[in-house]
């Protein structure tokens, strides 16, 4: 069975700031790994997928998500925080593509002036 | 393009009433298509999902039932609402292939009185 870890259901960081957010998980074959972002009152954007390529994956606004299968972990990245990034971001995992996702319960971006 | 609409965006109903929640998509063509809810502070539970026409998989036992009339359209209903229906509800399409990925839609807010 697959399920995800996003450890800290709240982040605070200061504009300008590294962002990272957590995210582990469980599966018993290798994974496909996604991060979604959420703004509010609105549906989720993709932000960045693993699919078994390249371990470190570039996404969309900077972030980024690196692979460790010894950590089981796909952390979200960005070096910089901007004010526009305060949202709640998602990670999920499948290991049949896309088809049966199992999401986080999320992790809520502050971004302080 | 592919684009994906839900409506009502927002809705408020007493407890008892009906709910029809339309999802259609335009774009593609028989695409797996999904229903979630994401009640306050949680994360994503995955409710139904259609792999094409008159074809429903339930995920959860609840007071809420699917259908797909169409190709590109899903609807999610009630015959009596419950206060514990009350959440966002997103609907979201497959695009197939190598570079599979779930899009989700601009969602609806129920609330329910």
């Amino acid at each position: 069975a697959q399920s995800v870890t996003q450890l800290g259901s709240h982040v605070s960081v200061s504009e300008g700031a590294l962002v990272l957010l957590r995210c582990n998980y469980s599966s018993s074959v290798p994974p496909y790994l996604f991060w979604y972002v959420q703004y509010p009152n609105q549906g989720l954007q993709l932000l960045l997928k693993y699919t078994s390529a390249a371990t470190l994956v570039k996404g969309i606004n900077g972030f980024e998500a690196e692979f460790k299968k010894s950590e089981t972990s796909f952390h979200l990245t960005k070096p910089s925080a901007h004010m526009s990034d305060a949202a709640e971001y998602f990670c999920a995992v499948s290991r049949t593509g896309a088809n049966n996702l199992f999401f986080g319960t999320g992790t809520r971006l502050t971004v302080i002036p | 393009s592919q684009t994906i609409h839900q409506w009502p965006a927002t809705l408020v109903q007493p407890v008892g009433s009906p709910l029809s929640l339309e999802c259609t998509v335009e774009g593609t063509s028989n695409p797996n298509l999904y229903w979630y809810r994401q009640a306050a502070g949680r994360g994503l539970q995955l409710l139904f999902y259609s792999v094409g026409i008159g074809q429903i998989s339930s995920e959860v036992p609840q007071n809420l039932s699917a259908s797909r009339p169409q190709d590109r359209q899903f609807i999610l209903s009630s015959k009596k609402l419950l206060l514990s229906d009350s959440g966002f509800y997103l609907c979201a399409w497959l695009s197939p292939g190598v570079r599979e990925t779930q899009y989700f839609g601009p969602g609806t807010r129920l609330l329910v009185l």
